[in-house]
């Protein structure tokens, strides 16, 4: 099983600024097979980033993923107010699919 | 545009077994190239996906539930449904359907889970 380690546990803010939020794999995820999703309390995870890069539909483009192998980022610019959340990288490579623990994004 | 509505008791007893269904308007379970999955967060805690049943009926369960999981389709109601067995207060949880493709694409609201007696 692929376990993934999200790191920082919480990210402290301000609107505006810049989050890199980072998510890394015991074993390389192949073909980039790796997506990040939004929660906010109460509600369902929200699809972000697919294949490591592509932003699902809908997703303003000040949210961007990178990476590849066992290192990915999730980068948000320009933190807006209802981008405090939740964030959980996921890998699809390999069964069975695993989530990271979540990173909180939270005002300062 | 895609729904999904999970539906079920709230409320199950441990060594029971739990049933939900998932209801599936604006698009086809039989179209390809997806999979139709449950995935549970515990009240406070991360995702745990339990498994999926393709567009042609396969089905993958993760190893850790494998032995308690059966998930099935009915293709002439849309629906999917889920039944875990032999629950216990580890099994609490808010349990989402959703459709999978690249990644998680569309998910259900939720609904949440209690194993109690």
């Amino acid at each position: 099983e692929i376990v993934l380690t999200q790191s920082p546990g919480t990210l402290s803010l301000s609107p505006g600024e810049r989050a890199t939020l980072s998510c890394r794999a015991s074993q390389s995820i192949t073909n980039s097979q790796l997506a990040w999703y939004q929660q906010k309390p109460g509600q369902a995870p929200r699809l972000l980033i697919y294949g490591a890069s592509s932003r699902a539909t809908g997703i303003p483009d000040r949210f961007s993923g990178s990476g590849s192998g066992t290192d990915f980022t999730l980068a948000i610019n320009r933190l807006e107010p209802e981008d405090f959340a939740v964030y959980y990288c996921q890998q699809y490579s390999s069964s069975p699919w695993t989530f990271g623990q979540g990173t909180r994004v939270e005002i300062k | 545009q895609l729904q999904l509505q999970e539906s079920g008791p709230g409320l199950v007893k441990p060594s029971e077994t739990l049933s939900l269904t998932c209801t599936v308007s604006g698009g086809s379970i039989s179209r390809s190239n997806y999979h139709w999955g449950w995935i549970r967060q515990p009240p406070g805690n991360g995702l745990e996906c339990i498994g999926s049943v393709s567009y042609s009926g396969s089905t993958y369960y993760n190893p850790s539930l494998e032995s308690r999981v059966t998930i099935s389709r009915d293709t002439s109601k849309n629906q999917f449904s889920l039944k875990l067995s032999f629950v216990t207060a580890a099994d609490t949880a808010v349990y989402y359907c959703a459709r999978v493709g690249a990644g998680v694409v569309d998910w259900g609201q939720g609904t949440l889970v209690t194993v109690s007696s």
